[in-house]
């Protein structure tokens, strides 16, 4: 399957800053895009999507970019909080007759006070 | 958003022994479940794809007679890992996504944390 045998990057910044997480994915099939936060020991929590007709989006204090050319996701946190610390997954939904949701490597961030 | 219950949460079993794992979606309904396996600091990996009614379609690399898959309503998948030994120690989640609902979010159980003893 996907991801195995891979360990997490780490993005270590300070409280404030503004912190961008990078994806790529790798299947031209996929449609749509989810950003997942997950904390020790939970399952994986909705940030953003964003569908492949988009090539931004944005929420609360998060955006997403979306570069199809070169397959090339990122997030990006503004004015990054002690809590934001978790580890970050990209989900692309790949669409080939029927629906699957396949996790990137991650990306584990920490947020110093 | 809408919830999804996975149990148990933690569970030791002998080696040997089979383990089933629930997964229910507890304010909607869902035809398709989906099950993932996640070992420390690594990624989560699709073993499955639970589809209401029908046999699951199991990713490349993922024994289907080991992992069994159950999708008998449109609110419950279960896992059950069969003589379970050390190596299938790992954290198993679930998620789903609403019927009818393409292109929209997955929501994910807590996880449920298998040790083999």
């Amino acid at each position: 399957g996907e991801n195995v045998g891979l360990h997490l990057p780490t993005l270590s910044v300070q409280e404030g800053d503004n912190s961008i997480i990078n994806c790529a994915y790798s299947n031209s099939a996929s449609d749509y895009f989810i950003w997942y936060k997950q904390e020790s020991g939970k399952g994986p929590q909705f940030i953003i999507d964003i569908r492949s007709n988009m090539d931004k989006r944005q929420g609360q204090r998060v955006t997403v970019l979306l570069n199809k050319t070169v397959k090339h996701l990122s997030l990006q946190i503004a004015a990054t909080q002690p809590g934001d610390s978790a580890v970050y997954f990209c989900a692309e939904n790949i669409n080939t007759g029927f629906q699957k949701l396949v996790f990137g490597t991650g990306t584990r961030l920490l947020v110093s006070p | 958003g809408a919830v999804v219950s996975q149990h148990p949460s933690r569970v030791i079993c002998k080696s040997g022994t089979s383990v089933k794992i629930e997964c229910r979606s507890l304010d909607f309904q869902a035809t398709t479940m989906f099950w993932y396996r996640q070992f420390p600091k690594q990624s989560l990996m699709l073993m499955a794809t639970s589809n209401e009614g029908s046999k699951a379609t199991y990713e490349q690399g993922v024994e289907k007679d080991k992992f069994l898959i159950n999708h008998a309503s449109l609110t419950l998948s279960t896992l059950t890992v069969t003589s379970a030994h050390p190596e299938d120690s790992s954290f198993y989640i679930c998620s789903a996504r609403q019927n009818g609902q393409l292109n929209t979010e997955a929501f994910f159980g807590q996880g449920t944390r298998l040790t083999v003893v």
